[in-house]
């Protein structure tokens, strides 16, 4: 694949529905990361994969949030229960791992669009 | 905890006008300075980082320690930068992945 892949593109779900959007990072990438850009909030960061491991959750709003990786690859961002103010575009990047001198830079999928009615 | 700043949402130019987009950061460790890019329809994508000290598209910008700034310039705007441009900042120092903190964006419209 040519770059980060996300699907669905857009997303429309009544309250209280819960959603699944996935992620396929660049082969060969290792880290994974999930964003999330909202009206008002600008992007924000939710949670970081190294591997199958996610070393960083700190930025997952609620307890309805969730996420997992699955052979260092696919990743699936599940929102329970969803409530209005989810609704904005989620993001996810990749990029292989950095060092401690260097991060490496992060590519953008085109992300999905999530409207909660 | 980590901060970007970008102070104008909005920034008008006409085409040939020099163009400068204001970033400033609070970080207490080593930061990483980028500058990412959205023109309409795309992806969000990476424009440049402070530690490769390179020029793309015309655009360069230096990280000021003192200032904590990381602005970026270009000396002579073309319709084609018309576009919404990211601040973002991550640690450096921790080996493997850091997240990126972005700032609001400014949106940048060359005029002819």
């Amino acid at each position: 694949g040519a770059g980060v892949s996300q699907s669905p593109s857009n997303k429309v779900t009544e309250k209280g529905k819960d959603v699944e959007l996935r992620c396929d990072p660049i082969s060969g990438h290792t880290a994974l990361y999930w964003y999330r850009q909202s009206l008002g909030q600008g992007l924000e960061f939710l949670i970081y994969f190294q591997g199958n491991s996610a070393p960083d959750k700190s930025g997952l709003p609620s307890d309805r949030f969730s996420a997992e990786r699955t052979g260092g690859s696919v990743s699936t961002l599940t929102i329970q229960r969803t409530q209005q103010e989810d609704s904005a575009v989620y993001l996810c990047a990749s990029s292989f791992s950095g060092t401690p001198y260097s991060n490496q830079p992060q590519h953008f999928g085109d992300g999905t669009r999530l409207s909660i009615l | 905890a980590q901060r970007v700043t970008q102070p104008e949402k909005l920034l008008s130019v006409f085409k040939g006008a020099p163009v400068e987009l204001k970033c400033n950061y609070s970080y207490s460790g080593s930061p990483e300075l980028f500058w990412y890019v959205q023109y309409s329809r795309q992806r969000l994508q990476l424009l440049l980082r402070h530690i490769s000290r390179e020029s793309i598209k015309g655009f360069t910008a230096d990280l000021n320690k003192g200032e904590t700034s990381f602005h970026l310039k270009k000396p002579f705007a073309q319709e084609e930068d018309s576009a919404m441009y990211y601040c973002a900042l991550s640690p450096l120092g921790r080996g493997g992945g850091n997240k990126l903190t972005f700032g609001t964006g400014t949106q940048l419209k060359v005029e002819l």
